[in-house]
């Protein structure tokens, strides 16, 4: 059972333009979202993250927005550049149990072209 | 600047053959986890270390077995690969309560 879900596995979009990036999780549990990227051959960096007591985090040009009733969130990327092609995931965890413990869901990978 | 360093990056392995991964870390992190990337599964995690001295299975434990060695080392061992396990292993760590992990570059293992 996928509690972490990516239903997009690819997006394309225009360079200078806006990437919607979505996920939906399922556990009411999770309490703590992050977005990682990954470029081939690389291990996953860390991109944004944001608690369940706020609706949006915004770093530069990364806006992560969180809707706990609908259970979803997404990573907003604006202006889109042609460096940010790679595959974004969508991590949960629940804080409380203090593992660190990180749920991912499938990825999907981003095209920008010039 | 190493962060989080695996060994090796890349193997194959015949079906029955035994091997380790190895991975350490240098930021002094207390918390370890080993995931598997498969294509279109995400990263599923294998096994975890809360602390030093502690481990506990993740959700795709089955197959493997992991010693956490001091607080800088975490091994997964395959005892008897088989091509299930076919897949790109990363290890990662982080502090305690603080869920941004980092990553290592991965070990792609092929089991033929």
């Amino acid at each position: 059972d996928q509690q972490v879900k990516q239903n997009s596995p690819s997006l394309s979009v225009q360079e200078g333009r806006i990437s919607i990036l979505n996920c939906d999780y399922t556990n009411s549990m999770f309490d703590y979202f992050l977005w990682y990227k990954k470029y081939p051959a690389e291990g996953p960096t860390f991109l944004i993250s944001i608690s369940s007591i706020k609706d949006k985090n915004e770093d530069g040009r990364f806006t992560v927005f969180l809707n706990k009733s609908a259970k979803h969130l997404s990573l907003h990327i604006v202006p889109s550049q042609p460096g940010d092609s790679a595959v974004y995931f969508c991590a949960a965890s629940n804080r409380r149990s203090n593992t660190g413990k990180l749920i991912f869901g499938q990825g999907t990978t981003l095209q920008v072209k010039p | 600047n190493a962060g989080v360093t695996q060994t090796p990056k890349f193997q194959v392995l015949k079906t029955g053959q035994s091997m380790t991964l190895q991975c350490a870390q240098d930021m002094n992190h207390n918390s370890m986890y080993w995931y598997r990337q498969d294509p279109g599964m995400g990263l599923r995690l294998i096994y975890y270390s809360a602390s030093e001295g502690t481990t506990d299975k993740g959700e795709v434990p089955n197959g493997y077995n992991v010693s956490r060695l001091n607080k800088r080392e975490f091994s997964l061992r395959l005892e008897s690969a088989a091509p299930s396990q076919t897949s790109v292993y990363f290890c990662a760590s982080s502090e305690i309560g603080n869920t941004e992990a980092f990553f290592g570059q991965g070990t792609r293992l092929t089991v033929v």
